[in-house]
């Protein structure tokens, strides 16, 4: 069973709308971490927002926001005031177990969404 | 001067070749990995150093070799790749293994002919 899922390939949102990528994931390990990155068309991998399983609030970073539904187990992230150069793929990832120099220090990655933002 | 530097960008191989794809990191971490992302799969998590010990193969074909000679620098060494190697091959470094933030390279577009 995939432990990211990521169920939109692509999403398309006007410049200045707020946009909502979906994730859900699965694991049975109370411990864990949901991150997203961004990968623009030159390919780095951009870290944007980390939420910890144990975070009381939601993560928010800038623009960048993480709707975390832990009874749901999903990991959305809302993009507000999209850009032009917000267009990219984007990934969610999970680390499960303790990490921080323990040994559980993978990330599981889903399969990304394309965002396309219209002028 | 970025903070993950990898070369070369692009890489065209014969499946008989020996080549090295290189990564180098300016922002004084300890720990670096190896991803391989195929069109159309999630990126696939290949090798992790913690200060310059390899600390995870995930089942990588050995003609998948690679080299931490010190915490800044990594490479990985290729020969006798197959067609189905081809794929952006990612390098990210972070703090030390298991901090939440990797810092990721570009990546070096292999394609193996």
């Amino acid at each position: 069973a995939q432990k990211i899922t990521q169920t939109q390939p692509g999403m398309f949102v006007q410049e200045k709308e707020a946009v909502t990528l979906d994730c859900t994931y699965d694991t049975s390990d109370p411990s864990y971490g949901l991150f997203w990155y961004k990968q623009p068309s030159s390919g780095e991998m951009i870290f944007l927002i980390y939420q910890g399983s144990y975070d009381q609030q939601n993560a928010t970073e800038g623009r960048y926001s993480l709707n975390f539904q832990k009874a749901r187990k999903s990991a959305n992230l809302v993009i507000s005031a999209s850009q032009l150069g917000d267009s990219a793929m984007y990934f969610c990832a999970m680390r499960e177990g303790q990490g921080s120099g323990g040994s559980n220090y993978k990330l599981t990655f889903g399969k990304g969404t394309l965002l396309t933002v219209n002028p | 001067e970025t903070g993950v530097t990898q070369t070369p960008r692009h890489l065209v191989m014969g499946m008989t070749n020996k080549k090295s794809l290189k990564c180098e990191q300016h922002l004084g971490h300890n720990a670096m990995y190896w991803y391989k992302q195929s069109a159309k799969k999630p990126l696939e998590l290949m090798f992790v150093y913690n200060f310059k010990e390899q600390t995870e193969n995930n089942s990588v074909p050995s003609r998948f070799s690679p080299e931490c000679p010190n915490s800044s620098h990594l490479f990985l060494h290729l020969h006798t790749l197959q067609p189905e190697d081809s794929a952006l091959y990612l390098c990210a470094s972070s703090q030390v293994v298991g901090t939440e933030k990797l810092f990721f390279g570009s990546g070096t577009q292999l394609s193996v002919l």
